[in-house]
């Protein structure tokens, strides 16, 4: 069955850099992209971008644009998703899925980050 | 930016009676070969989003015949025909026609 394992939870300090990884299963990677989807506390859902499985073509959401880079290995079916210079404000549940023509059917567990000095 | 808006924000509702939230995007998300990328999420409290409907009115895998997806262009509706205590939750409406892909505010589902 398809499965999204993510990273556990992780503390920062504001200027930091956070790498949250997901490994996929039961699928063929190259076959699907992933989104990165993140939720603050008691917020809704954002979006942060796309990359592709197959080719890593990405496509980030412009407020994170400088800040994110998103990259897979697919010798380890798995996708990273980098943040730097975090921010309070970046503290959230993060989310990856697999996704298909930008759809997210499978979703992983969610990394809990907190940014706090 | 295509931004989403639902409504109502809230919902309580009576289990084995029918409920439905409204979602409209400002601008249209069906394409040249007549698909509406619109999507429907539910997250139960403590739980991952999961896919209810996709490209408007398609059940994802394993999700209940009581749950449909109707509407086009930038119009939505998700219908739920006879709620169960177990559909509880914030759903959500995502557009993906055009990155970056945006979501609705959320419509909370709550038991009356």
């Amino acid at each position: 069955q398809v499965q999204l394992v993510q990273s556990g939870t992780e503390v920062k300090k504001p200027g930091a850099s956070l790498k949250v990884s997901c490994k996929a299963s039961g699928y063929i990677f190259t076959s699907y992209g992933i989104n990165w989807v993140r939720q603050a506390p008691g917020q809704g859902l954002e979006w942060m971008g796309w990359i592709s499985g197959f080719n890593g073509n990405t496509h980030y959401a412009q407020r994170f644009q400088g800040r994110v880079t998103m990259t897979t290995d697919t010798s380890t079916s798995t996708a990273y998703m980098e943040l730097r210079n975090l921010r309070s404000d970046d503290t959230a549940v993060y989310y990856c899925a697999r996704a298909t023509a930008g759809s997210s059917e499978y979703w992983g567990q969610g990394t809990r980050v907190t940014v706090s000095s | 930016d295509i931004v989403m808006t639902q409504s109502p924000l809230y919902l309580p509702v009576t289990p084995g009676e029918p409920a439905s939230i409204s979602c409209r995007s400002s601008q249209s998300l069906l394409d040249s070969r007549g698909y509406n990328h619109l999507d429907w999420y539910l997250q139960k409290p403590g739980q991952s989003p999961q896919l209810l409907i996709y490209l408007g009115s398609n059940r994802a895998s394993g999700v209940p015949d009581r749950f449909s997806g109707s509407g086009s262009g930038t119009d939505f509706t998700l219908k739920i025909s006879r709620v169960e205590a177990e559909d509880v939750g914030v759903y959500y409406c995502m557009q993906a026609a055009q990155p970056p892909f945006t979501f609705g505010p959320g419509t909370k589902v709550d038991i009356k």
